[in-house]
C-alpha cells in the first residue's frame, strides 16, 4: 500500500517563500507529483520528480529524495492567487495515490 | 488538444436512489481513466481506474461501480445511494505508463445525497 503525509495547513505572507513537505511510504514508486486545487475547482498539475533533485518551473520548484522518501514543493514570491490546496501524489505503475493536501493561505 | 467532460456539474439525490455519472475524453486514444471522490476539505480518494475497455480495478469496497463501455467513456454508478456517498466526484485521464506522468482532471460533479 501507499501512504503520504503533508501538513494540513500553512499560512504565509505575500511575497515570501513557503515550503510544503511530503513524506511517503510506498510499495511501488515511479515519481512524486504536485497538484494545486483552488476551492471548488479541479486539481491541476504543477510538477513531477522521477529522480532525486530539484525541478524548477517559474516561481514553483519541487524536490525529491528517493532515499529519504521525502519531497517538497517550494513556492517563491507568493501571490494572493497562490492561496489553494496543494497535494503531493505518488505515481505508481498504473495509478496515482494522493496525499491529504495542504491548505495554503497567503495573507497581505 | 485533449479535453475531458463530466456531467452533471451538481446533483442532489435522495438516499436509496440510483446514480449515473458520465465522463468522456476527447483528443486522445487508449487513455487510463480514473474516478476519485473528495469529501469536503479532504484529499482525493481513488475509487476506480481503468486501463482499457471493460477493464476496471476497484480500490475501495463500496456500493459504487464503474464501467468503461467505450475507449474514452467512463461511467460511475450506484444502485442505491447512501448519505456517505456525498462528495465531489472527479474523473481524470492520463497517458499509459511510460508516456507521460500527468493526470488531467475533469471539472467534477458535486453530489449531495439527502
Amino acid at each position: 500500500g501507499q501512504s503520504l503525509e503533508q501538513p494540513s495547513e500553512v499560512t504565509a505572507v505575500e511575497g515570501a517563500i513557503v515550503q510544503i513537505n511530503c513524506t511517503y511510504q510506498t510499495s511501488g514508486f515511479y515519481g512524486l507529483s504536485w497538484y494545486q486545487q483552488h476551492d471548488g475547482g479541479a486539481p491541476t498539475f504543477l510538477s513531477y520528480n522521477a529522480l532525486d533533485g530539484l525541478e524548477e518551473t517559474g516561481r514553483f520548484s519541487s524536490f525529491l529524495s528517493r532515499s529519504d522518501s521525502y519531497g517538497y514543493l517550494l513556492l517563491q514570491e507568493l501571490q494572493m492567487k497562490d492561496s489553494a490546496s496543494y497535494f503531493c501524489a505518488v505515481m505508481g505503475y498504473q495509478k496515482v495515490t494522493f496525499g491529504t493536501g495542504t491548505k495554503l493561505q497567503v495573507i497581505p | 488538444s485533449q479535453t475531458i467532460h463530466q456531467w452533471p456539474a451538481t446533483l442532489v439525490q435522495p438516499v436509496g436512489s440510483p446514480l449515473s455519472l458520465e465522463c468522456t475524453v476527447e483528443g486522445t486514444s487508449n487513455p487510463n481513466l480514473y474516478w476519485y471522490r473528495q469529501a469536503a476539505g479532504r484529499g482525493l480518494q481513488l475509487l476506480f481506474y481503468s486501463v482499457g475497455i471493460g477493464q476496471i480495478s476497484s480500490e475501495v469496497p463500496q456500493n459504487l461501480s464503474a464501467s468503461r463501455p467505450q475507449d474514452r467513456q467512463f461511467i460511475l454508478s450506484s444502485k442505491k445511494l447512501l448519505l456517505s456517498d456525498s462528495g465531489f466526484y472527479l474523473c481524470a485521464w492520463s497517458d499509459p505508463p511510460g508516456q507521460n506522468y500527468e493526470q488531467y482532471f475533469g471539472p467534477g460533479t458535486r453530489l449531495t445525497v439527502t
